[in-house]
């Protein structure tokens, strides 16, 4: 089955730093979306991208579905930004492995 | 936004006995569910896809008989544990997809259920 591997796996930043983390597909994707797992468990969307750009707020986002990857860009973090973010795809929505984001103070 | 509402958030319950999961959509009509089983500090594994009025789909080495979904209506899917074991203790979180029309593709999760079985 398709897989999706996530770098990197674990990331620790200063509050302010930007960050770029990827998601790489062993196959062509479809329905890619970007969730933020919060310490409690909840995912939340960050958005839905099969293709192109998107951007809210600190956050943007980019997949190149020819070349099977996509991009997570997060500017000026905060603490708030904590937790790990998962990339899923596929009409099935098989998640990647995630990276675990910690945003220090 | 879509709303998905998941209950029980936390169950515990004796080795032996079923445990039922609700995960319904209450501001969209969710044509398909997905169930997730989720290990600490692992990723979300796909457990089973359902179809409202039809058979869920398992996903390999996923017990049909053990894990029982339904998916009667088009904003209800219930996960049922059936002779729980205390390996069967994990969280467990559906998502839902619209029919396109309003949400495309996005899917929306539920706040997750922690099962524990004693």
């Amino acid at each position: 089955g398709i897989q999706v591997e996530q770098s990197p796996p674990d990331l620790i930043l200063q509050e302010g730093a930007n960050s770029t983390l990827r998601c790489n597909f062993s196959d062509s994707v479809n329905n890619l979306q970007w969730f933020h797992q919060n310490p409690w468990g909840q995912l939340i969307n960050l958005f839905y991208i099969p293709s192109g750009t998107k951007q809210n707020g600190r956050l943007s986002a980019t997949t190149v579905a020819t070349e099977r990857y996509s991009l997570l860009y997060i500017s000026s973090s905060q603490t708030t930004d904590s937790g790990v973010y998962f990339c899923a795809g596929t009409y099935k929505y098989i998640f990647g492995t995630g990276t675990r984001l910690k945003v220090l103070a | 936004g879509a709303v998905v509402s998941q209950h029980p958030s936390r169950v515990i319950c004796k080795s032996g006995t079923s445990v039922k999961i609700e995960c319904r959509s209450l501001d969209f009509q969710a044509t398909t569910m997905f169930w997730y089983r989720q290990f600490p500090k692992q990723s979300l594994m796909l457990m089973a896809t359902s179809n409202e009025g039809s058979k869920a789909t398992y996903e390999q080495g996923v017990e049909k008989d053990k894990f029982l979904i339904n998916h009667a209506s088009l904003t209800l899917s219930t996960l049922t544990v059936t002779s729980a074991h205390p390996e069967d203790s994990s969280f467990y979180i559906c998502s839902a997809r619209g029919d396109g029309l309003i949400s495309g593709n996005t899917i929306y999760f539920g706040e997750g259920s922690w099962l524990t079985v004693v």
